[in-house]
């Protein structure tokens, strides 16, 4: 299985942005890439997904490098609301739906 | 729309007795996942069902754990006997799949049990 690399843990001030990055150099499947997040006490969230090229939407964006072997997950206005676990999803292996959970990134936001 | 439900919530027992966990997926999807997180860690996938038909159950430990997902929608996972090292947040998680596609799984609040 693929693995990811993230930091244990980020700190950001409030309204700043906030990059979160994450190696899967060992990646071999052409799959997307994931980005999850967990709140306190809660089952993780669908943050953003993406394939080859650079992604957006409402809550974040994902800036996938050219060999996918590493991404960044930018929160434009980091909020308190935005402290969690963020968790980086490699592609899964071709004919599988499985994905690795590593032991994400925690966010601290700070006010 | 409701999202995935879990009950219970918490669940405290004795090593050695039975437990079990119910989750009811989303509307519509066909796809229903447990996961066991350990704290500190990340979710470990532990079965996979698509519709009734349990299609990945190579991380359960088959010697005191199963699970049911009778008329493919609600699902049970049962311990028994229950262990000190089964004391983690069972979660659940459900997704509609598309072949080949990107498959977002909408995870519940968990159930944290446990183990004395």
């Amino acid at each position: 299985d693929a693995k990811t690399t993230q930091p244990n843990s980020m700190e950001s001030n409030e309204e700043e942005p906030v990059h979160l990055p994450c190696n899967h150099s060992t990646i071999s499947g052409t799959d997307y890439i994931h980005w999850y997040r967990q709140l306190p006490s809660q089952g993780p969230e669908y943050v953003i997904h993406g394939l080859t090229s650079n992604v957006n939407n409402r809550m974040a964006s994902l800036a996938i490098a050219e060999d996918r072997k590493s991404s960044t997950l930018i929160l434009h206005r980091a909020t308190l609301r935005d402290a969690a676990v963020y968790y980086c999803i490699p592609p899964r292996t071709s004919g599988t739906y499985k994905y690795i959970f590593g032991t994400g990134t925690r966010l601290k936001v700070l006010a | 729309e409701a999202g995935v439900v879990q009950s219970p919530r918490y669940k405290i027992i004795e090593k050695k007795q039975p437990v079990a966990f119910w989750c009811n997926p989303i509307s519509g999807h066909n796809t229903l996942y447990w996961y066991r997180q350990n704290l500190g860690q990340g979710p470990e996938l532990l079965i996979r069902y698509e519709n009734e038909e349990a299609v990945d159950d190579s991380q359960l430990p088959k010697d005191r754990f199963s699970a049911e997902r009778l008329k493919g929608v609600d699902s049970t996972l049962k311990i028994q006997p229950a262990e000190l090292g089964d004391s983690a947040v069972y979660l659940c998680a459900s997704s509609f799949r598309l072949a080949g596609g990107h498959n977002e799984q909408f995870f519940g609040p968990g159930t944290r049990l446990t183990v004395l």
